[in-house]
């Protein structure tokens, strides 16, 4: 039962234009929601989180929205550069301590 | 501030040995933390959360005895893969909660683990 999903496995995007990753849940529960950049045999890099209580986190070229009522986020990085070339996890949490992930999405920024 | 180490950062290793895992906060005193697997092209498994000096609670379908940890002191956890196969080889990453960092964890570079 994949609780976080992230349907896109892959995005590719042109420097410069914007990446917009997305993130669907199922657990009505979950109230902290975080996005995580990993390269290949490294671990995970925090990005960027929301709380459920707000709708719209920015933290300069990244942006997190979150609507509850369709239980959907989506990260959004503008202007996207080379650099930003790596798989992308969201990862959800609720009444416990415990980060459920989606399954990723690589996203490559071509120039 | 917040690095995790890992070590080491590769194994390999024949079937039906033991392989020990160390995560070490670096610079803040862990009071949690979690250990996960991660296949190919998979997402990040929760396998077990563990507190410094309790026993470490395994998610469903973990093996305790078979993935055994060691949450000895604040800085320090242990995974240690018994009698290692196969289809154990997988990437393994710790991550660590406590400190300045609040509630947010702080994930190790992981390591990726090959069984013969």
């Amino acid at each position: 039962d994949q609780q976080v999903k992230q349907n896109s496995p892959s995005l590719s995007v042109q420097e410069g234009r914007i990446s917009i990753l997305n993130c669907d849940y199922t657990n009505s529960m979950f109230d902290y929601f975080l996005w995580y950049k990993k390269y290949p045999a490294e671990g995970p890099t925090f990005l960027i989180s929301i709380s459920s209580i707000k709708d719209k986190n920015e933290d300069g070229r990244f942006t997190v929205f979150l609507n509850k009522s369709a239980k959907h986020l989506s990260l959004h990085i503008v202007p996207s550069q080379p650099g930003d070339s790596a798989v992308y996890f969201c990862a959800a949490s609720g009444n416990t301590d415990k980060l459920i992930f989606g399954t990723g999405t690589r996203l490559q920024v071509f120039p | 501030g917040a690095v995790v180490s890992q070590h080491p950062s590769w194994v390999i290793c024949k079937s039906g040995t033991s392989v020990k895992i160390e995560c070490r906060s670096l610079d803040f005193q862990a009071t949690t933390m979690f250990w996960y697997r991660q296949f190919p092209k998979q997402s990040l498994m929760l396998m077990a959360t563990s507190n410094e000096g309790s026993k470490a609670t395994y998610e469903q379908g973990v093996e305790k005895d078979k993935f055994l940890i060691n949450h000895a002191s604040l800085t320090l956890s242990t995974l240690t893969v018994t009698s290692a196969h196969p289809e154990d080889s997988s990437f393994y990453i710790c991550s660590a909660r406590g400190g300045r960092g609040g509630d947010e964890q702080f994930f190790g570079p992981g390591t990726r683990l090959t069984v013969l």
